[in-house]
């Protein structure tokens, strides 16, 4: 079975920084997504890790560490436009879902 | 550009009608899923198909089933609806994995009220 924890809720600032982490537990493992979602939208692909360390993508970087079934999405210069639910996966032959985590960004 | 389309994106129906929700890609994808998302809940895999005439069940098959006669269509279909299937259904496709096209692409949804 599949086990992805990510926080429910997060809110900062516009132009700060936020790190949204999230941890899994899974049976098989052929890499990690980040996917954004804004309300009544479908989600978007923000990155894919699946070898350790940092991939970094304009204001997103998303880092993995798979010994320690971990993972974050780091988001910079935070803008109004962020403000969305950020949705964990973790693929083995298929693609397993956290609960996902609304981001806030207030001005 | 890729594309993934859902036949209705509002849909409101009553208990025990039977159901159709319609899914079509244009990217001559091999696999497709469908998802129903709930708050708190997030994406659960309710079917998907490795390729034409195929399905396999995923984590909430029950009371869902599927066809798959062509490859850029995949259906869901409700037996009989009840009103715990109202949520929101997401299809998506993907290249099978091997490659780093592994990204799956979601439909916009379709919002599905039972009454």
């Amino acid at each position: 079975g599949q086990n992805i924890d990510q926080p429910t809720e997060m809110t900062a600032t516009e132009g700060a920084i936020v790190q949204i982490n999230c941890t899994y537990q899974t049976s098989g493992f052929n890499g990690l997504f980040w996917y954004q979602q804004h309300a009544g939208e479908a989600p978007t692909f923000l990155s894919y890790n699946v070898l350790d360390g940092l991939e970094e993508k304009g204001r997103f970087s998303s880092f993995l560490s798979r010994s320690k079934g971990y993972s974050y999405l780091l988001l910079k210069e935070l803008q109004m436009k962020d403000s969305a639910s950020y949705l964990c996966a973790v693929m083995d032959y298929k693609l397993s879902f956290g609960a996902g985590t609304t981001v806030t960004v207030r001005a | 550009d890729v594309k993934v389309t859902q036949s209705s994106r509002y849909l409101v129906k009553r208990t025990g009608e039977k159901v159709f929700l319609e899914c079509v890609q244009d990217m001559d994808h091999e696999n497709m899923f469908w998802y129903r998302q709930d708050p708190g809940l997030g994406l659960r895999l309710i079917y998907f198909s490795y390729d034409v005439k195929m399905k396999e069940k995923g984590d909430i098959p029950e009371g869902y089933s599927v066809s798959r006669e062509k490859k850029e269509r995949f259906s869901l279909i409700l037996e009989s609806a009840s009103t715990n299937q109202t949520s929101m259904y997401l299809c998506a496709s993907r290249i099978p994995s091997g490659r780093r096209a592994d990204t799956q692409y979601f439909g916009p949804g379709t919002r599905l009220t039972v009454l």
